[in-house]
């Protein structure tokens, strides 16, 4: 079975501009999250989506928001982007409330 | 969750078994002890989880104390890319629940 893939894996913007990743999960998975990971900050959760609704959310402003389409694919949006959200961005999947395997992340730098 | 305390590195030899202990002593009857591990910049790799009995598959041994406050990991012929940093996790299997990662163990594997 193929593992959960994200695009692109690296990425360069610029402050004030918006990104969008995408992540791919395991198939037959129909529950994605997202984490950002700093350095600083560690693992933080961003959102987590089943059946294209978001169940839980975490901390993070609404700059960062996400979707999750019929095929469980997802995407996450981050608008206005500051420095500080420069952090490689992690997708997990899961079969319902199980364990999440994570896909290679998506190192994101703002300039 | 509750709370987990790892050392902050070992050293371990080429071959040799690497145990890796970990501290769980408030978990509750439902947390089930998750372990990762994460190699430099990519995204967390799933190993082993548990709730009671002593766990083993085709990458590691979990042993988990009959009291349940604490575990380890066993990696039984420990190899160069298995350096890394392993997480443990106490984590209650439900729908929406976000993984949290402590410090974990910085492991380095030496020929």
């Amino acid at each position: 079975k193929a593992g959960v893939t994200q695009t692109p894996r690296y990425l360069i913007k610029t402050r004030g501009q918006q990104v969008t990743l995408s992540c791919s999960p395991i198939s037959g998975h129909r529950s994605v999250s997202w984490y950002q990971q700093t350095p600083g900050q560690g693992l933080q959760f961003l959102f987590e989506y089943f059946s294209e609704t978001q169940r839980n959310k975490g901390n993070f402003p609404g700059r960062f928001s996400g979707r999750q389409f019929s095929n469980s694919r997802s995407e996450m949006n981050v608008s206005t982007l500051e420095l500080g959200d420069s952090a490689l961005y992690l997708c997990a999947s899961s079969s319902r409330a199980d364990t999440q395997y994570f896909g290679p992340g998506t190192r994101l730098t703002v300039l | 969750d509750a709370k987990t305390t790892q050392p902050t590195s070992m050293d371990c030899a080429e071959g040799r078994a690497a145990n890796l202990p970990c501290n769980h002593s408030t978990i509750s009857g439902n947390e089930y002890v998750y372990w990762y591990r994460q190699i430099h910049s990519q995204g967390p790799q799933y190993i082993i989880h548990g709730l009671k009995n002593n766990e083993t598959n085709e990458m590691a041994s979990l042993i988990i104390t009959e009291d349940r406050k604490s575990s380890t990991l066993i990696l039984p012929h420990a190899t160069l890319r298995d350096t890394a940093v392993y997480y443990c996790i106490a984590f209650i299997k439900a729908a929406g629940n976000k993984l949290t990662f402590g410090g974990g163990t910085r492991v380095l594997v030496k020929p």
